[in-house]
């Protein structure tokens, strides 16, 4: 099993311009989320979502938007990137948040915006 | 406001030394407490959490609701632990949110 798959792995994107960074998972896990993480900085959660259909905000989703079409598929789309977006960008899924299962996470996004 | 603090931003020991990586947490909550672990080009992963009182790679964490800590420790570090370790609060365990309040991290660099 691939686990959290997150693509691509770098990108560099022009101010303005627009891109949707791709998470899928294969472990049919209800919540998914996504996470930036600043140089130096803990992770943030930009929105998560309990299950396909059902997306709702985080700690700082201002820039972004999600959709949650599938159980697999949790995209992150940002529509005019700014400096400010640059960042690396964590997406994650857990069975269930009764129980207190772990957190999965990908590789990472690393999205530099000039 | 629930807050995660981790107050070193790099831990250096040498190989062999007892290690702590200290966690303070600011929740008026019932607290769930997890550590993260993430080695050079690996991903983010779960190293452990409170509620499993369980010991993995040799670290333990206690969560000590007096002192609002959860400090990671290993009696005699060894050279692989070097990574980034995050502690992260779970605000809102068995609700129908997920969020973590992670910490800024602390980098240990385990010396030969």
């Amino acid at each position: 099993n691939a686990g959290v798959t997150q693509t691509p792995k770098f990108h560099i994107l022009k101010i303005g311009q627009s891109m949707t960074l791709q998470c899928t998972q294969d472990m049919n896990h209800n919540y998914m989320y996504w996470y930036r993480q600043d140089p130096g900085m803990g992770l943030k959660l930009i929105y998560y979502s309990v299950g396909a259909g059902i997306t709702d905000k985080g700690e700082v989703p201002n820039g972004y938007n999600v959709s949650r079409s599938t159980t697999e598929d949790f995209p992150l789309r940002l529509e005019l990137a700014a400096p400010s977006q640059t960042s690396v960008y964590f997406c994650a899924t857990d069975f269930s948040h009764f129980g207190n299962q772990p957190q999965h996470f990908g590789d990472g996004t690393r999205l530099s915006i000039l | 406001a629930q807050r995660v603090t981790q107050p070193e931003k790099l831990l250096s020991v040498f190989k062999g030394a007892p290690v702590e990586l200290k966690c303070n947490y600011s929740y008026s909550g019932s607290p769930e407490l997890f550590w993260y672990v993430q080695y050079s080009r690996q991903r983010l992963q779960l190293l452990l959490r409170h509620i499993s009182r369980e010991s993995i790679k040799g670290f333990t964490a206690d969560l000590n609701k007096g002192e609002t800590s959860f400090h990671l420790k290993k009696p005699f570090a060894q050279e692989e632990d070097s990574a980034m370790y995050y502690c992260a609060l779970d605000m809102n365990y068995g609700g129908s949110q997920g969020n973590l309040i992670f910490g800024k991290g602390t980098k240990l660099s385990v010396k030969p």
